[in-house]
């Protein structure tokens, strides 16, 4: 079952501009991670914001989260052509899901030189 | 150097064929994972696993089947059961299946003719 939902599908920026993708979720969660793939290789974790947090910031990365209206999202601050990848976020229901992660289907985010 | 490593990268096999892929970690992780992803989606959970000698069906685990003998590994068989075989499986790590973020290996492709 697809708990997160990312927004948009695709982005398409010039480098040196800022990336924003959203995620909505339907369920209560203990955390939501953001992660990173690039084509063809496994993914990256980036960062995890848990539930009682309101907004994580990791270099060029700002998370926020808003658990009254089940979203996040991800800025990507002066994005950089080696920043083209997909972007999936991820949640963590705790024990009510077994513990395990629910992705999305990602955001693709290319950053044209 | 701790990680977690897949292999095959790439795999082919023959339609009514059994085939096993491999997933080691060396980083001391209690929970293991099994994700396929299909071309342009998300990730699906096919089995996990929360400590040794446990493990617990995913959203997708038809067709295939695990084992968790040892701590470092969690191979996963796709056997001649799974309707679509072909896809991108990736294995993942996390230092409990509680809070933390996941590690993933880089990926076996598999084609199945």
């Amino acid at each position: 079952s697809q708990q997160g939902e990312e927004d948009p599908q695709a982005l398409s920026i010039q480098e040196g501009e800022n990336a924003t993708m959203n995620c909505s979720y339907k369920t209560s969660i203990n955390n939501l991670q953001w992660y990173r793939q690039n084509s063809g290789r496994g993914l990256v974790h980036l960062i995890l914001i848990r539930s009682n947090e309101r907004e994580k910031h990791s270099g060029r990365l700002r998370v926020t989260l808003d658990t009254s209206k089940k979203s996040s999202s991800l800025l990507i601050t002066a994005s950089r052509a080696a920043d083209t990848a997909s972007y999936f976020c991820a949640t963590d229901a705790g024990e009510t899901s077994g513990s395990r992660l629910t992705f999305g289907e990602g955001t693709q985010l290319t950053v044209n030189p | 150097d701790g990680g977690i490593t897949q292999s095959p990268k790439y795999l082919f096999r023959k339609e009514g064929q059994n085939v096993t892929l491999s997933c080691e970690q060396n980083l001391n992780h209690d929970a293991m994972y099994w994700y396929r992803q299909d071309p342009g989606q998300g990730l699906r959970l096919i089995y996990y696993s929360q400590i040794v000698n446990d493990f617990q069906k995913g959203d997708i685990a038809e067709g295939y089947s695990v084992s968790r003998e040892k701590k470092e590994s969690f191979p996963l068989t796709v056997t001649s059961a799974q309707k679509n075989p072909t896809a991108f499986y990736l294995c993942a790590s996390a230092r409990s299946a509680e809070g933390y973020e996941q590690y993933f290996g880089p990926g076996t492709r598999l084609t199945v003719t």
